[in-house]
Formats: C-alpha cells, structure tokens, sequence
C-alpha cells in the first residue's frame, strides 16, 4: 500500500543551527505534500505544503524541496530557535486507489538554546 | 473563524464498551477525515467522509465506524472496544479545493480500561 518513510526520527540541534528532515514516498501518483508540527499535547499544525508542480517552497526560516523523480521531500529548518523543538510530520496525498493523507511517523526535533 | 472542534477532550472507557467522538469542521470544509494516534504508530488514517459520503477507508476492522451530517459535522464511532484502541482521534477538516488546507482539530483522548 501506499507508504510514506520519514528521517531521522529524532533530531538534535543547537541553537541556531540547521535542520533537515527527510521523507520518501511510494505512490508517484501523489501530487500534495503537506508538513506539519506538533508540541506536546496539542494538535498538529500545518507549517508548510507544495505541490507536484514546484520544486521548492520558502517560508521565512521554513522551506520544501520536492524532487518527484526520487519521490523525496525534505523539510529545513534555518536559523533554529528553542521554540521549533516539536514533533514534524510529513505527509503525501496519495492517489492511487484512494486518495488520502499518508503521514510519516514523525521526527522530534529538539533545539538546545 | 472558527477551527475544527473534536468533543469530548478525553474519554475513559471500559472494555467491551462503545464510543462516539465528534468533530465539527472549519465553516465551509465539506470533508474530514479521521486520524488515529499513536506512539508505536504514529497517525494512521481511518476515513473520510465528504458530503455525507464516506469517500476512503483506512486498514482498521469494522468496529470502526463514522458517518457525516448534512451540516458536515462527522461522528466516529468505535464498538466493542480493546485495550488497544486507546490512542488520541483526530479530525482533519478540508476544503477538498485546490489548497487542500488539511486543518487538525485538538483531538479525543480515549482511554481504554
């Protein structure tokens, strides 16, 4: 079935740093790729999403790349603060069969003031 | 405007019992979908329902049920519970347009007793 890997699972930074996290997934059909952050005991948060048509997305500290021949994308953090230390998800829309948000398990990123 | 809404917050239940979880999406957002949340697991998909319609299923047994109202507030229900379903549900509210725009409610903590 459809599948979304995520790397690595958990992740430490110091203050300041750079953060990279990566996802692969199966269905190259999927054309939607949403990341999302979750502190502890909240819900998770839409942070940043890009499509099948762009290569790369930036948001002030936050960005996307997409390479759809590999089927990965991959979330960076620039610039890290204290307050990013949460749990990021990634996720594919997947389309084959049945469309629906697939989610990696998670990466706990913590940043070390 | 408003967010997704998820009653109740947290529900204790004994073996063998039912559940019923409610999640009001985001005025306008026709779809939601249905999350289930784990630590082992992370977040798993168990279906969507748009317009009334449940549109994708996810690989749960069919204790797991849900259904969508004219008014696209979605209920889950769960029967004959099992140790195991104790995890945090969450609803996703969509616009199912071009932005997609998966938006979390804060989730029900089920406690299986």
């Amino acid at each position: 079935g459809e599948n979304v890997e995520q790397h690595p699972s958990t992740l430490s930074v110091q203050e300041g740093d750079s953060a990279v996290i990566k996802c692969t997934y199966s269905d190259s059909a999927s054309n939607y790729f949403p990341w999302y952050k979750q502190e502890l005991g909240k819900r998770p948060q839409l942070i940043i999403d890009i499509r099948s048509n762009v290569g790369e997305k930036k948001d002030q500290r936050i960005a996307v790349t997409l390479n759809k021949t590999a089927k990965h994308f991959s979330l960076h953090i620039t610039e890290t603060q204290p307050e990013d230390s949460a749990v990021y998800f990634c996720a594919a829309l997947t389309q084959g069969g049945s469309e629906k948000l697939v989610f990696g398990k998670g990466t706990k990123l913590t940043v070390n003031p | 405007k408003a967010g997704v809404t998820q009653t109740p917050r947290y529900l204790i239940k004994t073996r063998g019992q039912q559940v019923t979880l409610s999640c009001s999406p985001i005025s306008g957002h026709r779809s939601v979908s249905w999350y289930q949340q784990t630590p082992g697991q992370g977040l798993q998909f168990l279906f969507e329902y748009f317009s009334e319609t449940q549109r994708n299923k996810g690989n749960f047994p069919g204790r797991f049920s849900g259904r969508q109202f004219s008014n696209s507030r979605s209920e889950m229900n769960v029967s004959t519970l099992e140790l195991g379903d104790s995890a945090l549900y969450l609803c996703a509210s969509s616009p199912r347009t071009e932005s997609y725009g998966y938006t979390f409610g804060s989730g029900t903590r089920l406690t299986v007793v």
